[in-house]
């Protein structure tokens, strides 16, 4: 099973600032990594898939990047907007099975 | 416009079982695969399984595996996530969730069903 770590566990910026999350896997998921972003009371929202794309709607200030075992979500200026908890997801396909991390909490300092 | 409307929350004593639901809708339902995500109070997302309603080919995490049974009824476009005797540590959000874009990623997310377990 196909474990994801992310880091920082918290990470404390103002908004303007720039961020940088890490997740990184236990074994190769090629590109098939995803970047969601919570909300305290919302469901989760996809912002990224297969490592670099952005889904629907998604501002150009969200960033995704890497491949293998490496993967870095951006976010180039935080808006207040954007403080909120961020999970990496993956999908193996032999077994079909996904995981995620245990996300990163972005908060205002 | 794809959504996934869930049913509403719940709260249920030990022992008792329990079905909630998810509705598809805007989207060729037999077509893509549909799963369910637990998170915990406070805590991180879980993936649980997965089924594919065309053929009800269905997958669990193993930590899910014998503990909850995952179906869908393709006629009315529903999944479904049901344990058999829930315990107070099942308490949880549950989401339910499309793989429209085929390549992994939760593209669609179903507004949450709050189960309380408690005596």
């Amino acid at each position: 099973e196909i474990v994801l770590t992310q880091s920082p566990a918290t990470l404390s910026l103002s908004p303007g600032e720039r961020a940088t999350l890490s997740c990184r896997a236990s074994q190769s998921v090629s590109s098939y990594l995803a970047w969601y972003q919570q909300k305290p009371g919302q469901a989760p929202r996809l912002l990224i898939y297969d490592a670099s794309n952005r889904a629907t709607g998604i501002p150009a200030r969200f960033s995704g990047s890497g491949s293998g075992t490496d993967f870095t979500l951006t976010i180039s200026s935080l808006e207040p907007e954007d403080f909120a908890v961020y999970y990496c997801q993956q999908r193996s396909n032999w077994p079909r099975m996904y995981t995620f991390g245990q996300g990163t909490k972005l908060e205002i300092k | 416009e794809v959504q996934l409307v869930q049913s509403g929350a719940e709260v249920k004593k030990p022992g008792e079982s329990l079905k909630i639901s998810c509705k598809g809708s805007g989207y060729s339902f037999t077509s893509y695969w549909i799963g369910w995500v637990r998170q915990m109070p406070g805590k991180g997302l879980e993936w649980m399984g997965i089924i594919y309603p065309g053929d009800s080919d269905t997958r669990y995490s193993p930590s899910f595996q014998g503990q909850v049974t995952i179906s869908a009824d393709k006629s009315i476009s529903t999944a479904y996530l049901q344990w058999s005797s829930l315990k107070a540590s099942d308490t949880a959000m549950y989401y339910c969730v499309s793989e429209l874009e085929g390549s992994g990623p939760f593209d669609y997310w179903g507004q949450g069903t709050l189960v309380t377990v408690s005596s």
